[in-house]
């Protein structure tokens, strides 16, 4: 089956740090990946997206590039910020091998904390 | 734009005791999913609908948990009887198609004693 494997947490870094999360995934087809972010007392939203290997998702800084040899989709930031400071969860989609169901597989979430 | 309801929010049973919660996707979304997150770890999706009809419920424990749909708007999940195990945060999430992206409520946290 399809399963996603995070760096644990937390991580904790100093403000303008250089960010990296390793996410590395197992699928048996060609799956799209996401990494959602939930930050403290609100609700999981998506950060970025990749829906085919070499595709590159970015927003807000961040971004990850689909690996398909490595079968990896590592979350960067050059500079971090303390209000980057919240949970990440990579994630993958693979409906073309599940009949149309799209449901994501979460990892387990990396607790990212940005110190002053 | 409303966002995705969900209540309660929280809610404490005791064990093999009912339990119902609902959702309220955003406005012409399609599709519905459910989603448990116990703590520590990533959400687990339980179901997913399309419309009112069910596309993957593969994960969803069938001799305690039941979804339904009616209308293709809103839905209800629920455990009956409830176990220990099952305390977690249940998440709604709704979106307009396949890999589009998924709003996610704010969940109902369920605590079973």
């Amino acid at each position: 089956g399809n399963s996603v494997t995070q760096m644990e947490g937390p991580v904790t870094l100093s403000e303008e740090a250089f960010l990296t999360i390793n996410c590395t995934y197992t699928a048996t087809g060609y799956p799209s990946l996401f990494w959602y972010v939930q930050y403290p007392g609100e609700g999981l939203q998506l950060l970025l997206k990749a829906t085919k290997a070499d595709d590159k998702g970015s927003n807000k800084g961040f971004e990850a590039t689909y690996r398909k040899e490595t079968t990896s989709f590592h979350l960067e930031k050059g500079s971090v910020q303390v209000s980057d400071s919240a949970v990440y969860f990579c994630a993958l989609s693979d409906p073309y091998s599940g009949g149309g169901a799209d449901g994501l597989t979460f990892g387990k979430g990396t607790h990212l904390i940005i110190q002053p | 734009e409303a966002g995705v309801a969900q209540s309660p929010r929280y809610k404490i049973i005791e064990k093999r005791q009912s339990v119902a919660f609902w959702c309220n996707p955003i406005s012409g979304h399609a599709t519905l999913y459910w989603y448990q997150q116990i703590l520590g770890q990533g959400p687990k999706l339980l179901i997913q609908f399309q419309n009112n009809g069910v596309v993957d419920d593969s994960q969803l424990p069938k001799d305690r948990f039941s979804a339904e749909r009616l209308k293709g708007v809103d839905s209800t999940l629920k455990i009956q009887p409830a176990k220990l195990e099952d305390s977690a945060v249940y998440l709604c999430a709704s979106s307009t198609g396949t890999l589009n992206e998924q709003f996610f409520g704010p969940g109902t946290r369920l605590t079973v004693l």
